[in-house]
């Protein structure tokens, strides 16, 4: 059973730093791209993050370039998200949702996590 | 950025009845390779997303066949044949034919 486990959410102060992760267990977690998506309180889905299965490529939205960092771990089946300067508008819930294991790219997100909630706020 | 638009925003249905929610994309979302990249999810009250249709019209694993996916370009249609109570939430389309990958602002269904 495909299974995606985030953690690391909590309560921080604008500009401070966190750092998300997701445990992977069920499948081949170096064979898929993986990606990080958002989902603001009482808002829609805002895709955030994606990186490659050999890390080469990654894409980040606009909103999150160069504070926002995807990393993974394919020997700990691990996926991350280093956030630093957050603001108050980063405040969500993180989900880490898998992407396919096959072409250069990502069709779709088949499997999501129940995600972590950061909020950021003085 | 291609938006996404969804219409209706709200949808109130029937138990048994049809129901239909329209997705349209600012810019083509068919590929040269003569793909359309339109995904639908669909999140329940309180649980993360689902995946439900890729490629417009592909469903996933496990997914009812009452649920279809149609169109092409810039147009795109999720139909329910027969609407059951496990089918209340919101629906998303997204495109995925270009990053930053963009969602649709979600469609309520509610019975």
């Amino acid at each position: 059973e495909v299974q995606l486990v985030e953690s690391g959410g909590g309560l921080v102060q604008p500009g401070g730093s966190l750092r998300l992760s997701c445990a992977a267990s069920g499948f081949i977690f170096s064979s898929h791209w993986m990606n990080w998506v958002r989902q603001a309180p009482g808002k829609g889905l805002e895709w955030v993050a994606t990186i490659k299965q050999d890390g080469s490529e990654k894409h980040y939205v606009d909103s999150v370039k160069g504070r926002f960092t995807i990393s993974r771990d394919d020997a700990e089946k691990s996926l991350y998200l280093q956030m630093n300067s957050l603001r108050v508008e980063d405040t969500a819930v993180y989900y880490c949702a898998r992407g396919p294991n096959f072409g250069g790219r990502v069709d779709f997100f088949d499997y999501w996590g129940q995600g972590t909630l950061v909020t950021v706020s003085s | 950025e291609i938006v996404m638009t969804q219409s209706p925003l709200s949808l109130p249905v029937t138990p048994g009845e049809p129901a239909s929610i329209s997705c349209r994309s600012s810019q083509s979302l068919l590929d040269t390779n003569g793909v359309n990249y339109l995904d639908w999810y669909l999140q329940r009250p309180g649980q993360s997303p689902q995946f439900l249709i890729s490629y417009v019209s592909n469903r996933a694993s496990g997914v009812p066949d009452r649920f279809s996916g149609s169109g092409s370009g810039t147009d795109f249609t999720l139909k329910i044949s027969r609407v059951e109570a496990e089918d209340v939430g919101v629906y998303y389309c997204m495109q995925a034919r270009q990053t930053p990958y963009t969602f649709g602002q979600g469609t309520k269904l509610e019975i």
